[in-house]
């Protein structure tokens, strides 16, 4: 069974630019929910979607934004890149939106850096 | 306050004892807690979840759950080197719609 797949792995930026990260989740798997991981904040949650839906969205600017597709990838966006968006962005795929029975199973993240 | 509190570390303990890892929460509704391990570089990975008052074990590990402190612990048995990673708590909030993660407390298992 597949595990959590994120694209690219690695990424570089300038400030100003913007980003897409993308998240397939294991099959069968509907939520997708989103973090962003640095040394001094921890992992903060960024938003969750569910069959195409945003359901939560995390104190993060309008810059971030995401989508969920039909067949339940995710897509995340940042514009207007600042240097403090430097992080690992981290996808979590579960059956259930939130409730977490089993809790998430994480991908191998994204390591977003902007220079 | 933070909603889940965890003490960043390091916590040094030698191989073979028992490591154990403390975690707070603020949301009294929380109904699912978890604890995730994470080395270096890597993504966190679930090592337990406990969903009622009381005790689980899984092999080495064992987590506490006390409600009505707002409490979870994770105890590591008979500790190995690889077992030195930084542990995350996590818990849903009321509404069950998110994970909350505390940010970590760093365990290191000295030989």
């Amino acid at each position: 069974k597949a595990g959590v797949t994120q694209t690219p792995r690695y990424l570089i930026k300038t400030r100003g630019q913007q980003v897409t990260l993308s998240c397939s989740p294991i099959s069968g798997h509907r939520s997708v929910s989103w973090y962003q991981q640095t040394p001094g904040q921890g992992l903060q949650f960024l938003f969750e979607y569910f069959s195409e839906t945003q359901r939560n969205k995390g104190n993060f600017p309008g810059r971030f934004s995401g989508r969920q597709f039909s067949n339940s990838r995710s897509e995340m966006n940042v514009s207007t890149l600042e240097l403090g968006d430097s992080a690992l962005y981290l996808c979590a795929s579960s059956l259930a939106p939130g409730q977490g029975n089993g809790g998430y199973t994480f991908g191998s993240g994204t390591r977003l850096t902007v220079v | 306050q933070k909603e889940v509190e965890q003490n960043s570390g390091p916590l040094s303990v030698p191989e073979g004892a028992i490591a154990s890892l403390n975690c707070t929460y603020s949301d009294r509704g929380s109904q699912s807690f978890f604890w995730y391990r994470q080395y270096s570089g890597k993504s966190p990975e679930l090592i337990m979840s406990i969903y009622s008052n009381g005790d689980k074990e899984d092999g080495r590990f064992t987590a506490q759950l006390n409600k009505a402190s707002q409490y979870v612990s994770l105890l590591i048995r008979d500790s190995q080197p690889s077992d030195s990673a930084t542990y995350l708590c996590a818990v849903t909030d009321s509404s069950a719609s998110k994970i909350i993660f505390g940010s970590g407390t760093r365990l290191s298992i000295r030989p």
